[in-house]
């Protein structure tokens, strides 16, 4: 299967826990996202990738969160000092690389977080 | 700030009825799109419009984009069991790094 991939799909922790999930992108695209998805509600964007240089993280994003590309390839989102507002499904994106505007994104099946 | 807003949030429909979602954003888009998410999955893409006044049909399914390109509407004409899901509208914001998305029209196929 040449689709996204995400590590792991369930997560659950304790509050105040560290966790760490993974993403691997199709191999052909150098455009990564983070969305976090919560019940009745569309993807609320985290961050975006290029290659591997983060272009754009949210505003909205506490410092708890962060994220890395180191090669390009695969990323890593890591949740420190995890809240029960942390609980949600986290979804990992990637797409082609277009010209001028966004192009189709794929989703991999995401990490669904549930902090106690 | 900027912002997509869809309606309604759900629909009830009876199989082999219509369906139809609407999507509106607080600024101009330079384009939208349009995904699916089934029940317990993950965001599908269906169709992206770039034109003022652009129509597209997928078999049962019709895309609209405004002249004004700051609204949207999916239609579905005979709706199957297979058009369960929610259906997202998504537009890039001004930073053309991400896009901002609807909080989506649940689709429900009546028993």
């Amino acid at each position: 299967d040449t689709g996204v991939s995400q590590d792991p799909r369930h997560k659950i922790t304790k509050r105040g826990q560290n966790v760490t999930f993974r993403c691997d992108p199709i191999s052909e695209h150098n455009r990564l996202y983070w969305y976090r998805q919560t019940l009745g509600q569309g993807p609320e964007f985290l961050t975006y990738f290029q290659n591997e240089a983060q272009l754009e993280k949210s505003r909205l994003l506490s410092d708890r969160f962060s994220a890395e590309r180191p090669k390009g390839s695969f990323s890593t989102l890591e949740i420190q000092r995890t809240e029960q507002g942390d609980s949600a499904m986290y979804l990992c994106a990637s797409s082609f690389p277009t010209s001028g505007r966004l192009g189709e994104q794929f989703f991999g099946p995401g990490t669904r977080l549930t902090v106690l | 700030g900027q912002q997509v807003m869809q309606i309604p949030q759900y629909q009830h429909v009876q199989e082999g009825e219509d369906f139809t979602t609407y999507c509106n954003s607080s600024t101009t888009l330079s384009n939208i799109q349009w995904y699916k998410q089934r029940p317990g999955g993950h965001p599908v893409f269906l169709i992206q419009l770039v034109k003022s006044g652009e129509v597209k049909k997928q078999k049962r399914l019709t895309f609209q984009f405004g002249e004004a390109k700051k609204n949207s509407s999916l239609h579905i004409t005979a709706t199957q069991t297979t058009d369960v899901g929610t259906y997202f509208c998504a537009g890039p914001a001004d930073s053309n790094y991400q896009l901002i998305w609807g909080a989506g029209t649940k689709l429900i196929i009546k028993p």
